[in-house]
């Protein structure tokens, strides 16, 4: 099977400006997780959607929103871009319930 | 709020020696993960521990779980320089798939 896919794999966006990921999970999984990983925060969830629902959202600013699609591809949105958002963004899929989590590669975003 | 850490953060051993990571988390969880790292990749699955003296063996690590301590180990075995990377522990934070993530300890594998 292949694995969690990210795209683009890197980005780089000036401050004001708004961002738009990508994440195809395992095929058959439902549910995506999104995580944002810094230096000074480390692994925090960002949200998780199952079946196009959002069912559980992190402490981000409204800035950040996401969304899923019929086939489970899931997209997440950062409007207004600040220097803070610089960070490793990590998509994960799983089938459903509370299974181990499978990770993406990544889209590194860099803000200037 | 549900709180992870690990300890130590960083971990410089030799070859051949053993050590163990501490994972000790705040509020009941019956589902803890280990995930490794290494430079500029994504999070590689490990081991996912889903109830009380759960114990799992891959390789030289093993990781086991006591959920009345609110703590998981791993442990390394006869460490080699292929296990440099770096590892978390994650906590199932509730409804939803949210995962709450240790800080992660850095381990490096001198020979």
């Amino acid at each position: 099977k292949a694995g969690v896919t990210q795209t683009p794999r890197y980005l780089i966006k000036t401050r004001g400006q708004q961002v738009t990921l990508s994440c195809s999970p395992i095929s058959g999984h439902r549910s995506v997780s999104w995580y944002q990983q810094t230096p000074g925060q480390g692994l925090q969830f960002l949200f998780e959607y199952f079946s196009e629902t959002q069912r559980n959202k992190g402490n981000f600013p409204g800035r950040f929103s996401g969304r899923q699609f019929s086939n489970s591809r899931s997209e997440m949105n950062v409007s207004t871009l600040e220097l803070g958002d610089s960070a490793l963004y990590l998509c994960a899929s799983s089938p459903g319930g509370a299974e181990t989590q499978y990770f993406g590669p990544g889209t590194r975003l860099l803000v200037l | 709020e549900l709180k992870v850490e690990q300890n130590p953060l960083f971990l410089s051993m030799q070859e051949g020696k053993n050590y163990t990571i501490y994972c000790n988390y705040s509020t009941t969880s019956d589902r803890l993960y280990w995930y490794r790292q290494d430079p500029g990749k994504s999070l590689e699955s490990l081991f996912v521990l889903l109830s009380n003296g759960a114990v799992k063996q891959e390789g030289r690590l093993m990781a086991s779980l006591d959920t009345k301590a609110r703590l998981s180990t791993l442990h390394i075995t006869a460490a080699v320089h292929d296990l440099s990377a770096t590892y978390f522990c994650a906590v199932d934070g509730g409804y939803g798939n949210k995962l709450v993530f240790g800080a992660g300890t850095i381990l490096r594998v001198k020979s």
